[in-house]
């Protein structure tokens, strides 16, 4: 069974442009979270997915992300435009349960210059 | 607010067992989970803990003290493979959905 897949796994693009992640989560997973982890500091939350609906969003740092689960399947998160503050790796997990016992995907390191 | 603290680093022998501390200040707690993750790779669920007292999963067992505030994941046999991060996380009820990691503790295990 594949497990959580996010693409691009690295990206490197100039402050003021525009990025856009995606992630896959397990087949069959009605939860999809995103998580940043910027250099140094720990893992922090992003938003979380109920299916296509998003059930909290608390964790977005301003209206430079946006993140979209059209049709409950795939997510994607862009950034528009970057700034050098949003560099770091971002993390999709899904679950069927409980939000913590979430399976991982491999991230997304971006690099904004 | 909240806040999660767990020792940076610490290094361990081959064979020998290690224990991993976290201690966690929040309001409405209502879990706390322990995550693997290996350099450049995904965090790896290890534990779920939401009642006192010891999980026990193969060489892994985690510890929960609620009135304490206060957890611990216990590695025995260790192998060079669990030279990694371990990551100490908690949920609240107020937002279940979101969970909240500490900064990790970088383990070294030596021959």
């Amino acid at each position: 069974e594949a497990g959580v897949t996010q693409f691009p796994s690295h990206s490197v693009i100039e402050k003021g442009q525009t990025v856009t992640l995606r992630c896959d989560p397990i087949s069959g997973h009605d939860n999809l979270y995103w998580y940043r982890r910027v250099m140094g500091k720990e893992i922090k939350f992003l938003l979380h997915f109920v299916k296509e609906s998003k059930q909290d969003e608390s964790g977005m740092p301003n209206n430079r992300f946006l993140a979209e689960r059209t049709g409950g399947t795939y997510s994607t998160l862009k950034v528009q435009p970057a700034e050098l503050e949003d560099s770091g790796v971002y993390f999709c997990a899904s679950s069927q349960g409980a939000p913590g016992i979430a399976f991982f995907g491999q991230g997304t390191r971006l690099t904004v210059v | 607010g909240q806040n999660i603290d767990q020792p940076t680093e610490m290094t361990a022998t081959e064979g020998a067992i290690v224990q991993i501390n976290c201690t966690y200040q929040t309001s409405g707690f209502n879990g706390l989970f322990w995550y693997q993750q290996h350099a450049g790779e995904a965090p790896t669920f290890l534990s779920y803990n939401v009642l006192d007292g010891l999980e026990e999963k193969g060489r892994f067992s985690s510890f929960l003290s609620r009135s304490k505030g206060y957890s611990y994941l216990l590695l025995k046999e260790l192998q060079m493979k669990d030279s990694a991060s371990y990551l100490c996380a908690v949920s609240r009820y107020s937002s279940a959905s979101k969970i909240i990691f500490g900064s990790g503790t970088r383990l070294s295990i030596r021959p």
